[in-house]
């Protein structure tokens, strides 16, 4: 069925540098996406979303961006920082309320001061 | 509670018992989802409910998994004769009527 991957288990960078985190996805009719932060033994927190007709919305030192010719989402986190440790997950589903999302199986970001 | 809160935070059940997970929603959120997260894994969708619609239980395992959302509201997630492998974290989330899923902390399920 489709669903949705990450490339990468595990990213570890140093305080302060920038953080990009990347996601493919394969259901081309999927049109909204969003990506969580989720600490140990809690349950996963609301980043930031993008619709399909957006490549690029901006946070509060995050950016997601959106490729859909290569179904491709990306996170970046700007200035990372030891509070940023944690498993992100991005996810996908179509823009109606009840469609449940899909989740992929996370990327491990781990920051060192 | 301005969150999703999930009750209770652990627990630990003998094999062949019922279990029964509780989530009460972020109040005006019109949809209720339930995932199940195994150790390191991603969430697995289970089950959702949009306002007065029949649920989608497409993504329930098997025949020993049922949930109820009463009034709109609060909502069960019923486990009967409890295995090894359904030993998991079972998260609840809500939603608006446009935009993200909010999540509540989770349940922690062990399965003796």
């Amino acid at each position: 069925g489709e669903s949705v991957g990450l490339h990468l288990p595990t990213l570890s960078v140093q305080e302060g540098d920038n953080s990009i985190i990347n996601c493919a996805y394969s259901n081309s009719a999927s049109d909204y996406f969003i990506w969580y932060k989720q600490e140990s033994g809690k349950g996963p927190q609301f980043i930031i979303d993008i619709r399909s007709n957006m490549d690029k919305r901006q946070g509060q030192r995050v950016t997601v961006l959106l490729n859909k010719t290569v179904k491709h989402l990306s996170l970046q986190i700007a200035a990372t920082q030891p509070g940023d440790s944690a498993v992100y997950f991005c996810a996908e589903s179509g823009t109606q309320a009840g469609t449940a999302l899909i989740f992929g199986k996370g990327t491990t970001l781990s920051v060192s001061s | 509670g301005a969150g999703v809160s999930q009750s209770p935070s652990n627990k630990v059940t003998e094999k062949g018992k019922d279990v029964e997970l509780r989530c009460d929603p972020i109040s005006g959120h019109t949809a209720l989802y339930w995932y199940r997260q195994s150790l390191g894994q991603g969430l697995e969708f289970l089950i959702y409910f949009q306002g007065n619609s029949a649920p989608d239980k497409s993504g329930l395992p098997s025949d020993r998994f049922s949930a109820e959302r009463t009034g709109g509201s609060v909502s069960t997630l019923t486990i009967q004769r409890t295995q090894q492998e359904d030993s998991a974290v079972y998260l609840c989330a809500s939603r608006p009527d446009w935009g993200g899923q909010f999540f509540g902390p989770g349940t922690r399920l062990t399965v003796l």
